[in-house]
């Protein structure tokens, strides 16, 4: 079994870029794909990223995926950050025993 | 256009029972892989359990072992979860979510494509 660590939160301003981490405690990040999901306040979760860095038709390009093996991370990078983008966000992969694994979430606010 | 719609939420008492379900349209229901997620109050998401297209493989979170019992109705087109033994740390908004799958290559992604607008669990005396 294996966690995903995520920062509590981040902020930025409009137009800004950020940066949201997800940090595989055990076993490698690369074994298995990561997806990212938005939840913004009230409402179901919508995937963002899907496959490590693979946009969902309607999501806009602004939103990117990668993984890190040396740091044994992924990250979901927003650039020109809207205020529409202030949601939480969860990372997620897949554990042979657990089966799916989501992180810990990160709120993103738009200051 | 897909859609989930989940019932079957409400107030119950620890050690009671409740049934989900989850009406799926809009896509070949039988064709799909399918799960239970949930988030308790102000938390984060947790995997509950998981059903195969047949129903064959069924697979639960450590948490909910013993006491949860996913199953489906391919005919009705619906999901389901028995909750029983039900706790207070149940208590949690309950969404159905299916699993990515491509038609026409028959690949299965292990990541959720549609959720529904969920359901809420209440475990309270």
């Amino acid at each position: 079994n294996f966690m995903l660590t995520q920062p509590h939160s981040v902020s930025e301003s409009p137009g800004k870029t950020v940066t949201i981490s997800c940090t595989r405690s055990s076993g490698s990040i690369a074994s298995n794909y990561v997806q990212w999901y938005q939840q913004r306040p009230g409402s179901s979760p919508t995937t963002v990223i899907y496959e490590d860095n693979q946009r969902p038709s309607g999501v806009p390009d602004r939103f990117s995926g990668s993984i890190d093996s040396s740091s044994n991370s992924a990250s979901l990078t927003i650039s020109g950050l809207k205020t529409e983008d202030e949601a939480d966000y969860y990372c997620q992969s897949y554990d042979s025993s657990n089966l799916y694994v989501f992180g810990t979430g990160t709120k993103v606010t738009v200051l | 256009e897909v859609q989930l719609v989940e019932s079957g939420g409400g107030l119950v008492q620890p050690g009671g029972s409740l049934r989900l379900s989850c009406a799926a349209s809009g896509f070949t229901f039988s064709s799909y892989e399918m799960n239970w997620v949930r988030q308790a109050p102000g938390k984060g998401l947790e995997w509950v359990s998981y059903i195969s297209s047949s129903g064959s493989t069924i697979y639960y979170a450590d948490s909910v072992k013993g006491r949860f019992t996913i199953s489906r109705d391919n005919a009705k087109n619906s999901l389901y979860l028995q909750m029983n033994s039900l706790r207070a740390e149940d208590t949690a908004v309950y969404y159905c979510a299916r699993n990515s799958y491509d038609i026409l290559t028959g690949y299965y992604g292990n990541y959720f494509d549609y959720w529904g607008q969920g359901t809420l669990v209440t475990v309270s005396s």
